[in-house]
């Protein structure tokens, strides 16, 4: 199993930009999440999932959106991208009682 | 909604003793899982143990246990014999058992550094 997979690990945009963060999880798990961590802080969740087709908010969703076609992929997408959203982004997926992470994306926004 | 708090940015402690991380969370449920993870250098989110809230005894993983005191909603955890690999960032995390979604609330993080 390879578990939780994040793709790219490091990325640098340009303010305005577009990308989408790529997460993918070989458990059979239904429950996804993403999250970001700022420097010196916890992890606060944007997105999650309870299987494939819903979707909902979590605490910091505002200039995000997500989809959840298959119970594999849970694709994070930035639009308009704002220095603000410089972070570490985290995927995890869950069964009942422990959530697994992926190994998380640096992103950069000038 | 809840609310996880760790009070003590950094903490450090000598090679081989025992240093005890602090969290304190708020709720109003009744039933609930708390669980500490490690965030090493590399990044990597790791579970370090986990304590459900309708269990009286504390949870121990090796050289890592937990004291949970419910009335007083407090969540520390005890590092024993410590070793430099367990340098890094601890994040406790609670996770209600109502709902769907499993969605953990994580505090502020404490940075671990362990000395020779």
């Amino acid at each position: 199993n390879a578990g939780v997979t994040q793709t790219p690990k490091f990325r640098i945009l340009k303010i305005g930009q577009s990308m989408t963060l790529q997460c993918a999880q070989d458990m059979n798990h239904n429950y996804m999440y993403w999250y970001r961590q700022d420097p010196g802080m916890g992890l606060k969740l944007i997105y999650y999932s309870v299987g494939a087709g819903i979707t909902d908010k979590g605490e910091v969703p505002n200039g995000y959106n997500v989809s959840r076609s298959t119970t594999e992929d849970f694709p994070l997408r930035l639009e308009l991208a704002a220095p603000s959203q410089t972070s570490v982004y985290f995927c995890a997926s869950s069964y009942a009682r422990e959530q697994f992470f992926g190994p998380g994306t640096r992103l950069t926004v000038l | 909604a809840q609310t996880v708090t760790q009070s003590q940015p950094e903490m450090s402690v000598q090679e081989a003793e025992t240093v005890t991380l602090s969290c304190t969370y708020d709720t109003s449920e009744s039933d609930y899982y708390l669980f500490w993870y490690k965030q090493p250098p590399s990044r990597q989110m790791i579970l370090v143990i986990r304590q459900e809230a309708y269990k009286q005894q504390n949870a121990t993983e090796n050289r890592f246990s937990v004291n949970f005191q419910k009335a007083a909603k407090s969540f520390s955890l005890k590092i024993s014999d410590s070793q430099l690999g367990d340098a890094a960032m601890y994040f406790c995390a609670y996770r209600s058992v109502t709902g769907t979604a499993s969605k953990l609330t994580f505090g502020t993080g404490t940075r671990l550094q362990v000395t020779l």
